[in-house]
């Protein structure tokens, strides 16, 4: 399975841009680029995905390098409710076993200043 | 809709015990997880099924855990007999690639166990 390296942790103040990275240089041309995070004491949750092109929704944005090989989560404005850990994951296109779980990594821990 | 519904929230039992953790699904979702975490191993896959059957169930970590889904709307993980290395928190998860959005998965709020 392709992986993902993520920083152990990151700060942000409130109310700033928060740029979270990620590399996944074995990444395959049908994976999927997948960002969820898991707020304290709470289940993950699905924040936003994408394949070639750069996403926009009301969450986030996902910026993907143009050769795929790494990619940046922007939250636009840290809130103090976004504190939480992030997790990049790689996703195959196709179904087929193993396509339909998600396999977590370590993550990002972000911690936002007031 | 009111999201993947997991219950009990909390639970503490003694080392020997059976423990029943149970999961229903968001409707309409034909896939079925259950992942544990744990500080020191994180979140991890101990099985899924689809349409009711279990797909993979490589992850269980050995014979004293099993898991069944009955019904399209119920699954339960259970543990017999639970040892404290147990304790983790087991989340239940749905979703329905069908449904497009490269194939969200839901997660429920986790059931906290602690077996001492």
């Amino acid at each position: 399975d392709a992986k993902t390296t993520q920083p152990n942790s990151m700060e942000s103040n409130e109310e700033e841009p928060v740029h979270l990275p990620c590399n996944h240089s074995t990444i395959s041309g049908t994976d999927y680029i997948h960002w969820y995070r898991q707020l304290p004491s709470q289940g993950p949750e699905y924040v936003i995905h994408g394949l070639t092109s750069n996403v926009n929704n009301r969450m986030a944005s996902l910026a993907i390098a143009e050769d795929r090989k790494s990619s940046t989560l922007i939250l636009h404005r840290a809130t103090l409710r976004d504190a939480a850990v992030y997790y990049c994951i790689l996703r195959p296109l196709y179904s087929g076993a193993g396509s339909y779980q998600l396999t977590f990594g370590k993550g990002t821990k972000l911690s936002v200043i007031p | 809709d009111a999201g993947v519904i997991q219950s009990p929230r909390h639970e503490v039992t003694e080392m020997g015990q059976e423990v029943t953790l149970r999961c229903k699904p968001i409707s309409g979702h034909d896939y079925l997880f259950w992942y544990r975490q744990t500080m020191m191993r994180g979140l991890e896959l101990l099985i899924y099924f689809n349409n009711n059957v279990p797909i993979d169930d490589s992850g269980m970590p050995e014979d004293r855990f099993s898991a069944k889904m009955p019904n399209a709307s119920f699954s339960t993980l259970k543990i017999q007999p639970s040892e404290p290395r147990d304790s983790a928190v087991y989340f239940c998860a749905s979703s329905n690639p069908g449904q497009g959005a490269g194939n969200t998965i839901y997660f429920g709020e986790g059931s906290w166990l602690t077996v001492v």
